[in-house]
């Protein structure tokens, strides 16, 4: 199984911050993983595949990027509703595999 | 649009089966794509349980692969999931999802709102 470490689990920070969030597989996947946001009581939402795909209707200031095992997420400018958990995945091969979470919240 | 719904009992007995449904509109499940389930315990990350392709053929998570069964019903456009000998450690918050759209066999555009199944006498 393909394990994916996000760093941090926890993130606190400001509207208008630049936050990076990193997810680290155990072995190569080239450009194969997703990156979806969760707010309370919702279903995942995807954001990002392919590494550095933008999902249609997602807003410019997400981006991805990275390629093997290291990916990185990034939010150039916080808005207040980008404050929610966010989950990495891979799509590379069976069995589908999630990072453990990254919860960003309001400093 | 594709959406998706779950149904079934939102509370199950120890050792007895849980079995839940997802409806899909918007599309047909036969016109190919995988349909998934995963779950989400009370606080904690997310967990992919398995996905079916619109032929019938699967994939299981190994550390659940003996007590799953997930199939396809096409005539009602709906897939299911059982989960045998269930304990407390099945209460989750239950997902169906669905691959189309890319062409990433893994990816997961699209989910129902999810369903919250309890374990419990």
């Amino acid at each position: 199984d393909i394990q994916l470490t996000q760093s941090p689990s926890f993130l606190s920070a400001s509207v208008g911050d630049r936050v990076t969030i990193t997810c680290r597989a155990s072995q190569g996947i080239t450009s194969y993983l997703a990156w979806y946001q969760q707010k309370p009581g919702k279903a995942p939402k995807l954001l990002i595949y392919a590494a550095s795909t933008l999902q249609s209707g997602v807003p410019s200031r997400f981006s991805g990027s990275g390629s093997g095992t290291e990916f990185t997420l990034t939010i150039s400018s916080l808005q207040p509703e980008d404050f929610a958990t966010y989950y990495c995945q891979q799509l590379n091969d069976y069995p589908i595999t999630f990072g453990q979470g990254t919860r960003l919240e309001i400093k | 649009q594709v959406q998706l719904q779950e149904s079934g009992p939102g509370l199950v007995k120890p050792s007895e089966t849980l079995s839940l449904t997802c409806t899909v509109s918007g599309y047909s499940i036969s016109s190919g794509y995988y349909w998934g389930w995963i779950r989400q315990p009370p606080g904690k990350g997310l967990e992919w349980i398995g996905s079916i392709y619109h032929s019938g053929s699967t994939h299981y998570n190994p550390s659940l692969e003996s007590r799953v069964t997930i199939f396809v019903d096409t005539s009602k456009n709906q897939f299911s999931l059982k989960l045998s000998s269930v304990t407390a450690a099945d209460t989750a918050v239950y997902y169906c999802a669905s691959t189309v759209g890319p062409q990433y066999t893994l990816l997961l555009p699209h989910w129902g709102q999810g369903t919250l199944v309890t374990v419990s006498s």
